[in-house]
């Protein structure tokens, strides 16, 4: 069954350093696509990256950056030089499949606190 | 709408009754998730409908919980005799198949928050 574990229950940082939240993940299917969502205060989950098994590529967007690794299953989210508006709950998740429709198993989330 | 709205936003029911919580997915939007946040915790996944076909169910915890969607609209998750471990965060979700760039990328409401005193 797949599973996905976030390690890191809540983070802590001063405004302008960096943070990487881990996430590794566990499935025996060879397709699959992995997800990071933010909650903010408010609750919505705001959509953030997908990432699909085959694209091992990282991604930068912003002071937003991902490290894909298939070989350690993990899918880790780096912000550079964090704001106070960083501050959330951030959800890792996979969805089984080549289609990515399948419902996703989240992580139990890291909470993130940036202080000004 | 713009997004995928849920109400009501809260919900305070009593121990035994019955609720029900409903989701409008973004207009179009073929496939629609619900889920439940426990406080503190991960989205646990709940039941899942994808146009005509028939729902998947597997995540429903109880035979209390139950839901129907009709076409491509509006759902409604329904609790009987709820009890106080059903105090959580409800969210729904709903994708679309079809957009070549959000191709299947689930997007959130704010949720329904129940509460059973």
């Amino acid at each position: 069954a797949q599973k996905v574990t976030q390690a890191q229950t809540e983070i802590s940082v001063v405004e302008k350093e960096d943070v990487t939240l881990d996430c590794v993940y566990e499935t025996r299917d060879t397709t699959y696509y992995l997800f990071w969502y933010k909650q903010p205060p408010s609750g919505e989950l705001v959509f953030l990256i997908r990432r699909n098994s085959f694209d091992e590529q990282n991604e930068i967007s912003g002071r937003y950056s991902w490290n894909f690794q298939k070989s350690t299953s993990s899918f880790n989210f780096t912000i550079t030089a964090s704001q106070v508006v960083d501050s959330a709950v951030y959800f890792c998740a996979l969805s089984e499949g080549d289609t990515g429709r399948r419902a996703l198993t989240f992580g139990s989330g890291t909470r993130l606190q940036v202080q000004p | 709408g713009a997004g995928v709205s849920q109400s009501p936003s809260n919900k305070v029911t009593e121990k035994g009754k019955d609720v029900e919580l409903r989701c409008d997915p973004i207009s179009g939007h073929t496939a629609l998730y619900w889920y439940r946040q426990r406080l503190g915790q991960g989205l646990e996944f709940l039941i899942y409908f994808q146009g005509n076909s028939a729902p998947d169910k597997s995540g429903l915890p109880s035979d209390r919980f139950s839901a129907e969607r009709t076409g491509e609209s509006v759902s409604t998750l329904t609790i009987q005799r709820t009890q106080q471990e059903d105090s959580a965060v409800y969210l729904c979700a709903s994708s679309s198949h079809l957009l070549a760039v959000a191709k299947n990328i689930q997007y959130f409401g704010a949720g329904t928050r129940l509460s059973v005193l």
